[in-house]
C-alpha cells in the first residue's frame, strides 16, 4: 500500500544533542511537510518543500532544518534540542497544486523526547 | 491572520449523535477539512468540503458549513466507541494552497 513512513517512531535525545527525523513516502508526491504536535494543541506546520523548493514558515525557529534529497525522501534535523521541542513530529505528503482539495496523507508520526 | 478553533472535548453517549464545532478567521478559505487522530496515530482525512457549499454528507458523517459566520460543523450519526479519538478542523488559508491550518482539535469520548 502506498503510505508515509517515519522514522523512528520514538526518539530519546539530550538536551542540545542533534536529532534527525526521517519521512519516505511511496505515494510520489510533489509536496512533504513538517509539523510539530504539542499535547493538547494544533499542529504547527514548520516548512514545506514543494518539489525541491524549500518554504519555511516565519516562526519556524532556526534550530529546525530539513532536506530532501529525492521525491521519495525528507528529513527533519534538529541541530540542538531543547526542552521546549519535545513535541510529536508529524510528517505529510500532498499532491501538486491544482483547483482541488488539498488532501494531505499523514506518517504515524515520531515523539521527540528531550532529558 | 489565520485562526481555527475548537472546543477541546465532547463526550456523547454510544449510539447518539455527535457533533464537533469549529470557528474560523479566513474568509478566503477554499476548502475546509475534518480530520481524525487516534491514539498513537498520524491524522488520517475523514471529510472535506468547498466553500460554496453548505452541507455535505457522506454515511454517517454531515458537514455543515455556515460561511457567514466562519463555522464549521461535523456531525456523526449513530455514534460508535470506534469514533473515540481527536478530531481537527483545518482550512486552507487563501493564497497558501499548499498549507492547511488546524485547530487544537476535539477529543470525543464515547461510553456506553
Amino acid at each position: 500500500d502506498a503510505m508515509v513512513i517515519q522514522n523512528p517512531r520514538y526518539q530519546v535525545t539530550q538536551f542540545g544533542k542533534p536529532v534527525t527525523l526521517s519521512c519516505s513516502q511511496t505515494l510520489n508526491h510533489n509536496v512533504m511537510y513538517w509539523y510539530q504536535q504539542k499535547s493538547s494543541q494544533a499542529p504547527k506546520l514548520l516548512f514545506h518543500y514543494y518539489d525541491k523548493d524549500f518554504n519555511n514558515e516565519a516562526d519556524t525557529p532556526d534550530n529546525f532544518q530539513s532536506r530532501r534529497p529525492n521525491t521519495s525522501f525528507c528529513f527533519l534535523d534538529i541541530r540542538s534540542p531543547g526542552l521546549g521541542d519535545a513535541a510529536m513530529y508529524l510528517c505529510a505528503t500532498s499532491p501538486s497544486g491544482g483547483a482541488g482539495a488539498n488532501v494531505l496523507t499523514f506518517g504515524a508520526g515520531s515523539r521527540l523526547t528531550v532529558l | 491572520g489565520e485562526d481555527v478553533e475548537q472546543s477541546l472535548f465532547l463526550s456523547v453517549r454510544e449510539g447518539d449523535s455527535s457533533v464537533i464545532n469549529c470557528t474560523y478567521t479566513d474568509s478566503s478559505s477554499t476548502y475546509l477539512y475534518w480530520y481524525k487522530q487516534e491514539p498513537g496515530a498520524g491524522l488520517q482525512l475523514l471529510t472535506y468540503i468547498f466553500s460554496n457549499m453548505d452541507m455535505k454528507q457522506d454515511q454517517r458523517l454531515t458537514v455543515l458549513l455556515n460561511k457567514k459566520d466562519k463555522h464549521l460543523s461535523l456531525r456523526i450519526a449513530d455514534t460508535q466507541t470506534g469514533d473515540s479519538a481527536i478530531y481537527f478542523c483545518a482550512e486552507t488559508p487563501s493564497g497558501g494552497y499548499n498549507k492547511l491550518i488546524f485547530g487544537a482539535g476535539t477529543r470525543l469520548a464515547v461510553h456506553p
